[in-house]
């Protein structure tokens, strides 16, 4: 089955820094990968998403670029603000409602 | 997207005990998925459900300790049987929407 990793475990950066998370996946079969978002004792929310036939997505703030042949994926947070402090998940499915694996977390943790 | 609700919100049981965990969705949706979440861990699939089927568990998950019901597109319920103090987690239902994954705000249980 897929297997997700995620790197770090654990980020601080000073306010108005970048912040970079990596994750590598497994499965060549995999074609969807979101990033979710989950503050403390909230649920985790859907922030950013790319499929395989995409090499970059931006939204303000944040982007995300995957390499397919490399099997790797990466969030990229600019200008980073304290409300971002979070715990980040990347995850990757081959979609057709077949399941979704998560990578291990990243605490992300910006310095005012 | 989706709205989910959880139903209790949190709970405090003995041990040798059974809780029932409610999901319901604002929309009739096809899957509807039941995760664990350990303190400090990532989300972890206990299985998928699809209405009108039994059930589908990942390893290390079985019917016998964590019933699934399906009866309709909106709702599902999951039990969690002959509780132990290591069954203490947070308990999320999730839908998928067009390939991504919504989350319901999850139901803390502690076992005492």
């Amino acid at each position: 089955g897929e297997n997700v990793e995620q790197h770090p475990s654990t980020l601080s950066v000073q306010e108005g820094d970048s912040a970079v998370i990596k994750c590598t996946y497994s499965d060549s079969a995999s074609n969807y990968f979101p990033w979710y978002k989950q503050e403390l004792g909230k649920r985790p929310q859907l922030i950013i998403d790319i499929r395989s036939n995409v090499g970059e997505k931006k939204d303000q703030r944040i982007a995300v670029t995957l390499n397919k042949t490399a099997k790797h994926f990466s969030l990229h947070i600019t200008e980073t603000q304290p409300e971002d402090s979070a715990v980040y998940f990347c995850a990757a499915t081959p979609g057709g409602y077949q399941k979704v694996t998560f990578g291990t977390g990243t605490k992300l943790q910006v310095i005012p | 997207s989706a709205v989910i609700s959880q139903k209790p919100s949190r709970d405090i049981c003995q041990r040798g005990t059974s809780l029932t965990i409610q999901c319901q969705v604002d929309s009739q949706v096809t899957m509807m998925f039941w995760y664990r979440q350990q303190p400090g861990q990532s989300l972890t699939l206990i299985a998928t459900a699809n209405q009108g089927s039994e059930a589908t568990y990942e390893s290390g998950f079985v019917i016998d300790k964590f019933p699934i019901s399906r009866p309709n597109l909106t709702f599902s319920t999951l039990t969690v049987s002959n509780m132990s103090p290591e069954d203490s987690s947070i308990y999320l239902c999730s839908v998928d929407v067009q390939e991504t994954q919504y989350f319901g705000p999850g139901t803390r249980l502690l076992v005492l």
